[in-house]
């Protein structure tokens, strides 16, 4: 199947810093990306969806200028978490379709990034 | 919107028993029926995915079934091992529409 990157897998910054976490798909083009926050031991959270060279389409709730989404390019979109707080600790997963993909609608996750604010 | 409820929250069972965990959804228009299973601190997986043509879909110990009417899908987890212990998540969406997801079951298998 296809593969989609996210990196860093951890970080851990002080409260006030932001924090960039990039998605890339490594062999596709992903003209949309999806954004999704995970608490402990809760389901997937969707926050917004990235499209590729227009501006993140944000869920109903979720902050568009803590939570920076740009999707420069059809392999990369990047999530800022600006001015993190303790609050924004969370493990954040981004993801993607291959269009191209014959099982078109299977959603491909990348591996997550923990951010831990202290 | 979509809306995806799911049943149970945590399962436990014995090795070799089968597991059955369940899934209903809101929106009729949807057509595309997903299962991830993801082991803790590790990306979702996709184990399985059924669309509204078909009731039943199969792959060696894993099995979907989908009632359109009812607007419910289930998936069935034959002769479990250990090493199916994990959450899984149901899904729902229409053709390239953003998935909903479920809430997920923490699935614990004994040995």
């Amino acid at each position: 199947g296809a593969v989609v990157s996210q990196h860093p897998s951890r970080v851990i910054c002080k409260s006030g810093t932001s924090v960039k976490i990039e998605c890339r798909s490594l062999d596709f083009q992903a003209t949309t990306m999806f954004w999704y926050r995970q608490f402990p031991k809760k389901s997937l959270m969707l926050m917004a969806t990235s499209n590729e060279g227009s501006k993140a389409t944000y869920e109903q709730g979720v902050e568009k200028d803590k939570f920076l989404i740009n999707h420069a390019s059809l392999t990369l979109s990047t999530l800022t978490v600006t001015s993190a707080h303790p609050e924004d600790s969370s493990f954040y997963i981004c993801s993607a379709r291959d269009h191209g993909s014959p099982n078109t609608g299977e959603l491909f996750f990348g591996e997550g990034s923990r951010l831990t604010v202290l | 919107g979509e809306n995806v409820e799911q049943h149970p929250s945590t399962l436990s069972v014995q090795e070799g028993d089968s597991a059955v965990i369940k899934c209903t959804y809101s929106d009729s228009a949807s057509n595309y029926f997903p299962w991830y299973k993801q082991e803790l601190g590790k990306r979702p997986q996709l184990i399985i995915d059924i669309r509204s043509n078909v009731g039943e879909k199969k792959d060696q110990r894993i099995a979907v079934t989908l009632n359109k009417t009812a607007k419910h899908f289930s998936l069935h987890i034959t002769e479990t091992q250990p090493e199916d212990s994990a959450v899984y998540f149901c899904a729902a969406s229409t053709g390239y529409s953003t998935l909903t997801f479920g809430k997920g079951t923490m699935l614990l298998v004994s040995p």
